[in-house]
Formats: structure tokens, sequence, C-alpha cells
């Protein structure tokens, strides 16, 4: 089941800070996030794993309450080139293979 | 090459024709993902392998959309016969290590834009 994302858009100016969320109707393993610039790839920022490991980007932080089953990317001071779409992409189970499941992205714009 | 590299990076095909997609991943990675992303849309998951195997098909959304990836290393996606609901984006993705036994990184391509009319 695809997650949720919210703020569906939301614009900044440069040096404000933003929170995107992510949530899900099942239990988690992990979150990953995307940033995709328009026409260009989803770029890797963070995998955030239960247990509390996380692996990613120096400027970027994120949090993932498992027993919420939610995680919130965390953008501070934000710069023009952090403009994008942001993707969350949840798995569920390790004890076996599921996939990937990304949620509809949350765009956010930074403006001068 | 450093990065998963996709072609054609744009196809037009009318409706009816077929149309093959390649994936060039990262050497070495053992997972290889296809994804299909609609405007404005988060990418949405088609099939998996790992090396050869194609261990999930549950994605893909009729019998007009194969894939495959004989040597371990590249793949193509074709679609028989498209229809204009086939105009998308498809992305290619890989990572490191099977995703049976861990979380790995997706390393995505720059994707191919299907228009069909």
């Amino acid at each position: 089941q695809q997650p949720v994302q919210s703020p569906q858009a939301v614009i900044l100016r440069e040096g404000e800070d933003a929170v995107i969320n992510c949530s899900s109707s099942k239990a988690l393993y992990s979150v990953h996030w995307y940033r995709q610039k328009h026409g260009e790839a989803p770029v890797f920022l963070m995998i955030l794993l239960k247990g509390g490991e996380q692996k990613g980007h120096e400027k970027i932080s994120a949090s993932f309450n498992e027993k919420k089953q939610q995680s919130s990317l965390y953008l501070t001071a934000s710069q023009l080139s952090y403009s994008g779409t942001y993707f969350c992409g949840t798995e569920s189970a390790k004890t076996s293979y599921d996939k990937v499941i990304f949620g509809p992205g949350t765009s956010l714009s930074v403006i001068p | 090459g450093a990065g998963v590299s996709q072609s054609p990076r744009y196809k037009v095909a009318k409706r009816g024709q077929d149309v093959a997609l390649r994936c060039d991943p990262i050497s070495g990675h053992v997972s290889l993902f296809w994804y299909q992303q609609a405007l404005g849309q988060g990418p949405e998951f088609l099939t998996y392998f790992q090396n050869e195997a194609q261990l999930d098909k549950s994605g893909l959304p009729s019998d007009r959309f194969f894939a495959e990836r004989p040597e371990g290393s590249v793949s193509t996606l074709k679609i028989q016969r498209t229809q204009q609901e086939d105009s998308a984006v498809y992305l290619c993705a890989s990572s490191l290590r099977a995703a049976y036994s861990s979380t790995d990184t997706q390393y995505f391509g720059p994707g191919t834009r299907l228009t069909v009319l």
C-alpha cells in the first residue's frame, strides 16, 4: 500500500526550514528518501532502518517513528538547490523480500 | 560507467508498435528494478531481478509488458502493442546486494520517456 506524504507542495524562501512527512498503514522495516529534479533521476538522500540506524546525507536529517509508522525529513537553512520533488519509499518486512513502495511526492520550491 | 544508464532517453511510438527499453546497471550490482513513473507521481514498481532471475513481476500491468536480464547485467523492458496509457517515464534502478537479504540504496537511471501517439 502506497505511503502518504504531506504536504503535497511547499514554497520556501532561502534559509527557511521545512519538514516533509511520510506515513504508512503497515508496519515498516525501512524508509527511503529521494529527491528528484525535473527530467532527472531520483537521487538518494537517506535510508532509515528499524532499530534506529540511519544512512545518508550530511546536511539533511530525518526521523523514523516505528510505532507510528511515520518518518519525517528535515531540511534546514534551505538552499536553492533543495528545490525538487521529494519521495519517500517504504519497505515492510525484512524476514523475507518486500519491495520498496514510493509515495506520491512532495514538491518543494525554494525561492530567493 | 559510474552510474545507471538507460537508452533511449526519449521514445515516441505509434499505438500498436512494440518498444524495447534498455538499462545498464552499475557493474556488479545484484539487484535491478524497473519502475513506471506517470507525470506528477512517484515511481511505481514493475519488476525485480536478482542477477538473471526475475523474482517479482507483480507490478507489470499486463501481459504486454515483458522484462529480461539474461546475463545478470543489462536488462531490457519490452512493451508489445503499445497503448496511450503506457505513456510514462520508465526508470531503472540497481542496488548492490539481493533485496531478499538487505536494504540497500537504489541508484536510479535517468529514465526513458515513452510517448505513445
